[in-house]
């Protein structure tokens, strides 16, 4: 079975451009996550998915962020226009539910540094 | 306030010996689980180890083991035997209830030494 895959793993852009991070989650998880990790601070939530709804977007920093999950399969997170302090990590998890027990499965991240 | 408090940015332990990573932990929720993540350098989050919040017995996976102590709001990962392949971040995180969404620790940096 296919894990959380993500792309680009690494990108780096200038100040002002456009970029577009992807995730596909693991088959069949309804449940689709963007986190960003900034160096040596948490890893903080930005947005959660249910199928293609927007079910949290409270941790999206501002509206240069836009999330879309086309059809409930695969998501998409622009930043436009990126400024530096977007620089960081950008992951996405993907679960089946929501309980307390269930763990998050992790893509392995795509770092993002804004010039 | 920070949801999870990790205060070891970074550690050192000799191989074969074991080592206690920090996690507290704060939540008004009753029900709750509790987890831990690895990060190599390679970057992919692999999932260790978990605590549910009503587990009476501390959760063990291996090499790994969750010191659960509720009254104090601490869930310290306890790895024994260390490798030099345990060199790595570990995140502590926690899931609520409601409305079911996870938080994440700032991370503790593990290096293990020969």
């Amino acid at each position: 079975e296919a894990g959380v895959t993500q792309f680009p793993s690494h990108s780096v852009i200038e100040k002002g451009q456009t970029v577009t991070l992807r995730c596909d989650p693991i088959s069949g998880h309804d449940n689709l996550y963007w986190y960003r990790r900034v160096m040596g601070k948490e890893i903080k939530f930005l947005l959660h998915f249910v199928k293609e709804s927007k079910q949290d977007e409270s941790g999206m920093p501002n509206n240069r962020f836009l999330a879309e999950r086309t059809g409930g399969t695969y998501s998409t997170l622009k930043v436009q226009p990126a400024e530096l302090e977007d620089s960081g990590v950008y992951f996405c998890a993907s679960s089946q539910a929501t309980g307390v027990g269930e763990k998050l499965f992790f893509g392995s991240g795509t770092q993002l540094s804004v010039l | 306030a920070q949801k999870i408090t990790q205060t070891q940015p970074g550690m050192f332990v000799q191989e074969k010996e074991a080592v206690t990573l920090d996690c507290t932990y704060d939540t008004s929720d009753p029900s709750y689980g509790l987890f831990w993540y690895k990060q190599p350098s390679s970057g992919e989050m692999i999932f260790l180890i978990y605590q549910g919040s009503y587990d009476q017995q501390n959760a063990t996976e291996g090499r790994y083991s969750l010191n659960f102590q509720k009254a104090r709001k601490s869930a310290n990962l306890v790895i024994s035997a260390s490798q030099l392949g345990d060199s790595a971040m570990y995140f502590c995180a926690m899931r609520e209830a409601d409305p079911g969404k996870f938080y994440f620790g700032s991370g503790t940096k593990l290096n293990v030494k020969p």
